[in-house]
């Protein structure tokens, strides 16, 4: 149990273009969703918090415009990169869980690069 | 603000053999979760052990045990009978217990080679 899909897996595409990740957990609720950033040969760094129902929280650094996330459902958020460039280019993951504080669950990631 | 550190960027051990790897961190919390993930070249991230910091004892998963030392805020990993499979980034992370948020703190890693 508790598995989380993560869609794409991979994102080839020019710059400006914008670019949505899906993030869905399938065999449970999850109430708060993680969106990490991973860049070549470095840590996960948080991106931001989404909680069902309402906004999502940023962390320091992050455009809140550029990177847009919706968690509309108990089972789905979605992260999409506006106008994405060249610096975009990273593998993002996401993670979820039942509430904050409960075991995370990840999804296998998006590489995502920008040409 | 919570800190996690690695201090080995990379790390070797011969199959069959031991490896302890090593991470610190920083926090002023006393209720706490630490964990260790193992990424390998696939990237997915593949929770390895955690630990309680009010549990005294060391978790142990199999090949897998830590040495938590809550005073001296360190939390080392250690890999008994190391395979193959074994190599991959290790990243050593930390949770609050308590705040609205919970999400993981990551230290930078540290990449597992074993060795035939």
């Amino acid at each position: 149990g508790a598995v989380v899909s993560q869609h794409p897996s991979r994102v080839i595409c020019k710059s400006g273009t914008s670019v949505k990740i899906e993030c869905r957990s399938l065999d449970f609720q999850a109430t708060t969703m993680f969106w990490y950033r991973q860049f070549p040969k470095q840590s996960l760094m948080l991106m931001a918090t989404s909680n069902e129902g309402s906004k999502a929280t940023y962390e320091q650094g992050v455009e809140k415009d550029k990177f847009l996330i919706n968690h509309a459902s108990l089972t789905l958020s979605t992260l999409t990169v506006t106008s994405a460039h060249p610096e975009d280019s990273s593998f993002y993951i996401c993670s979820a869980t039942r509430q904050a504080h409960q075991p995370q669950h990840f999804g296998d990631g998006t590489r995502l690069s920008i040409l | 603000a919570q800190t996690v550190t690695q201090s080995q960027p990379e790390m070797s051990v011969q199959e069959a053999e031991t490896v302890t790897l090593s991470c610190t961190y920083d926090t002023s919390e006393s209720d706490y979760y630490l964990f260790w993930y193992k990424q390998p070249p696939s990237r997915q991230m593949i929770l390895v052990i955690r630990q309680e910091a009010y549990k005294q004892q060391n978790a142990t998963e199999n090949r897998f045990s830590v040495n938590f030392q809550k005073a001296a805020k360190s939390f080392s990993l250690k890999i008994s009978d190391s395979q193959l499979g074994d190599a991959a980034m290790y990243f050593c992370a930390y949770r609050s217990e308590g705040g609205s948020q919970g999400n993981l703190i990551f230290g930078k890693g540290t990449k597992l080679s074993v060795k035939p």
